[in-house]
């Protein structure tokens, strides 16, 4: 089965530098989160998209920005990168609107490292 | 303090014993209850999915959900090397309609030795 696809696998980045991350949904997923997930940490939500229209932020910093596409996929995109920017960024896809049968499926993380 | 919290273990057990987890949680408005594998610098597994207090079993995995006591299980019968990796329970609330966020504990290492 199609799974949540998320490029590139690495990135390495200096600091004050910008990156963008990118997410391919599940097919017929509409709903896409973004997390991230420091070293010895659990996920921590970011943001969230539901028909190309952002449902929900968490603890996202201002320099971060993030949009849902047409076709679905979503973008992260980070500037002025900082060390503490370091960490695995996954993305996730949910098969409905979210509400009560919301599942999520996540992607096999982007690795970001900042130097 | 978090909103869920997950004993990180680690946790040893040997090849075919029970791998008993579990997580607290303090927000009431949690309705939704998943559990998750990861095993290292991969993606969390969705492995179980529960709404309802009481038990869902699929294959050798148990889950439990005790809404009065703001507590679940995950419970693994006959443990495999493949395993090992980390547990991460995860919770949300039917806050909106769209795109609720997981709320995830810490995660508990598991290390099944053959």
């Amino acid at each position: 089965a199609a799974g949540v696809i998320q490029s590139p696998r690495h990135l390495i980045k200096e600091k004050r530098e910008t990156a963008t991350l990118k997410c391919y949904p599940i097919p017929r997923h509409d709903t896409v989160y973004w997390y991230q997930q420091g070293p010895g940490q659990d996920p921590q939500f970011l943001i969230s998209f539901y028909e190309k229209m952002q449902s929900d932020k968490g603890s996202i910093p201002d320099r971060f920005s993030a949009q849902q596409f047409s076709d679905y996929h979503s973008e992260l995109n980070m500037s002025s990168l900082e060390l503490g920017d370091s960490a695995l960024y996954f993305c996730a896809s949910s098969p409905s609107g979210g509400g009560n049968t919301d599942t999520q499926y996540f992607g096999p993380g982007t690795r970001l490292t900042v130097l | 303090q978090k909103e869920v919290e997950q004993d990180p273990g680690p946790l040893s057990v040997p090849e075919g014993a029970i791998v008993s987890l579990n997580c607290t949680y303090s927000n009431s408005a949690f309705q939704y209850f998943m559990w998750y594998r990861q095993y290292s610098r991969k993606g969390p597994e969705l492995l179980m999915y529960t709404y309802s207090s009481g038990n869902k079993e699929d294959g050798r995995f148990t889950a439990q959900v005790d809404k009065s006591s703001k507590y679940i299980s995950l419970f693994i019968r006959d443990s495999q090397p493949s395993d090992s990796a980390t547990y991460l329970c995860a919770m949300s609330g039917w806050i909106k309609a769209a795109g609720n966020k997981l709320t995830f504990g810490g995660g508990t290492r598991v290390l099944v030795k053959p």
